[in-house]
């Protein structure tokens, strides 16, 4: 099994509707990040929470929310999806060495 | 400014030959530095971290870390069509986040 675990893989949406990302992980990191991909940009940070009272802005948070609901489950939710959200969206986790683990990624596509 | 930039590539490369990538950081507090392999479609990999000025081998690979220049590239030598991938340049500064580089991607011509 996955050590970092992102669901669903895949997700089709249409403008205006609330969806949710998952993610969670076994490896006992206490630190969790989402991410987005788009071509030629590079990752670019959403969200970030090194426990699970703690929830920091990234780079490009507007128009996303988390929750950190445990030390091993972080999700990502877009509350009203808009087009230029299509993107692939990675979780990560670390630990204190701040190597970073990434889950398989999330597909998303915004209609 | 971006905070980490990569050269843009597309690197080619014919097999067997040394493959060089290069990145600049413009925060000069930054004490890690990481590369990052990414298979299209796929999650970026962990390939070397680099915390010290200097040279760090492993394997095929070596990354090279000049903080007084804030510069670190990683080389891949005889290098393999399974090394065609993206790589990412990471960079971590004292708040324990990570920039991401664009990324160059690589192509090993057999």
């Amino acid at each position: 099994d996955a050590d970092v675990t992102q669901t669903p893989r895949n997700r089709i949406t249409k403008t205006g509707k609330r969806i949710m990302l998952e993610c969670s992980q076994t490896k006992g990191h206490d630190r969790m990040y989402w991410y987005r991909q788009d071509p030629g940009l590079g990752l670019r940070l959403i969200y970030y929470s090194f426990d699970v009272k703690d929830i920091n802005k990234g780079e490009i948070s507007d128009g996303y929310s988390v929750s950190r609901q445990a030390q091993a489950k972080f999700s990502l939710s877009l509350e009203s999806a808009i087009p230029n959200q299509t993107a692939l969206y990675f979780c990560a986790t670390s630990g204190r060495a701040n190597i970073q683990y990434f889950g398989a990624g999330t597909r998303l596509s915004v209609l | 400014q971006k905070e980490v930039e990569q050269n843009s590539g597309p690197l080619s490369v014919p097999e067997g030959a040394i493959a060089s990538l290069n990145c600049t950081y413009s925060d000069r507090g930054s004490q890690s530095f990481f590369w990052y392999r990414q298979y299209s479609g796929k999650s970026p990999e962990l390939i070397m971290s680099i915390y010290s000025n200097g040279d760090k081998e492993d394997g095929r690979f070596t990354a090279q870390l000049n903080k007084a220049s804030q510069y670190v590239s990683l080389l891949i030598r005889d290098s393999q069509p399974s090394d065609s991938a993206t790589y990412l340049c990471a960079v971590r500064a004292n708040d324990y986040k990570l920039s991401f580089g664009a990324g160059t991607t690589v192509t090993v011509r057999a």
